[in-house]
């Protein structure tokens, strides 16, 4: 079975440019998270989805960040301008509660972004 | 203090020993609890899961001491792939689904 999918792995861009980052969830699953990780301040959850609705942003850390999930199968998280400290590995992941309070999450490969 | 605090080491092992180290969390409410592993520029894996007094699988066990808020992994027969940095992850009681993941525990297995 496919596992978490995100693309691109790696992005490098200049600030103040748009970055747009994208997940595809395991299919079947009912949540899905999105997760910045810095030396610094380790794994950091940003924002989750439950069946496609956003139910907790307050980890996003500004405005300039924002999230969607349009359908099941798919999720962004777009960055408008970047700057320098948004440089970070940012994970995707997704798991299948099915009315238990808590399971496995599946992690994406992760799209390492680099901002000039 | 944090919800979930780890040791971040590195903890230096010969191979064949033994290493332990602990996750402390401040939820006394927490039921289940998680050990990831993650190497080096990649993405985390489950490891185990503790949802009792603790979990073994192989070389690796997880105990969990609710008195003290605390769960630890234990790796016996310590081996040069073992090498990763190993995170703790508590879901928060009051937010279904969402977890708390601690910075983790680098551990470096040398020959």
């Amino acid at each position: 079975d496919a596992g978490v999918i995100q693309s691109p792995r790696h992005e490098v861009t200049e600030m103040g440019q748009e970055v747009t980052l994208r997940c595809k969830p395991i299919s079947g699953h009912d949540y899905l998270f999105w997760y910045r990780q810095t030396m610094m301040r380790g794994l950091e959850l940003l924002i989750y989805f439950n069946n496609n609705v956003p139910i907790d942003d307050s980890g996003m850390p500004e405005d300039r960040f924002s999230a969607k999930m349009p359908n099941a199968s798919f999720s962004t998280l777009k960055i408008q301008p970047s700057e320098p400290r948004d440089s970070a590995v940012y994970f995707c992941a997704s798991n299948l509660l099915g009315g238990a309070p808590d399971n496995e999450q599946f992690f994406g490969p992760g799209t390492r972004l680099t901002v000039l | 203090r944090k919800e979930v605090e780890q040791d971040p080491g590195p903890f230096n092992v010969p191979e064949g020993a033994t290493v332990a180290f602990n996750c402390t969390y401040s939820n006394s409410a927490s039921q289940s609890f998680f050990w990831y592993r993650q190497d080096c520029r990649k993405e985390p894996k489950l490891l185990m899961s503790v949802y009792s007094s603790g979990n073994e699988d192989g070389r690796f066990t997880a105990q969990l001491n609710r008195a003290s808020q605390y769960i630890s992994l234990l790796i016996r027969d310590s081996k040069l792939s073992d090498s990763a940095t190993y995170l703790c992850a508590v879901p928060l009681t009051d937010s279904w689904g969402k977890f708390q993941f601690g910075a983790g525990t680098q551990v470096v297995v040398t020959p």
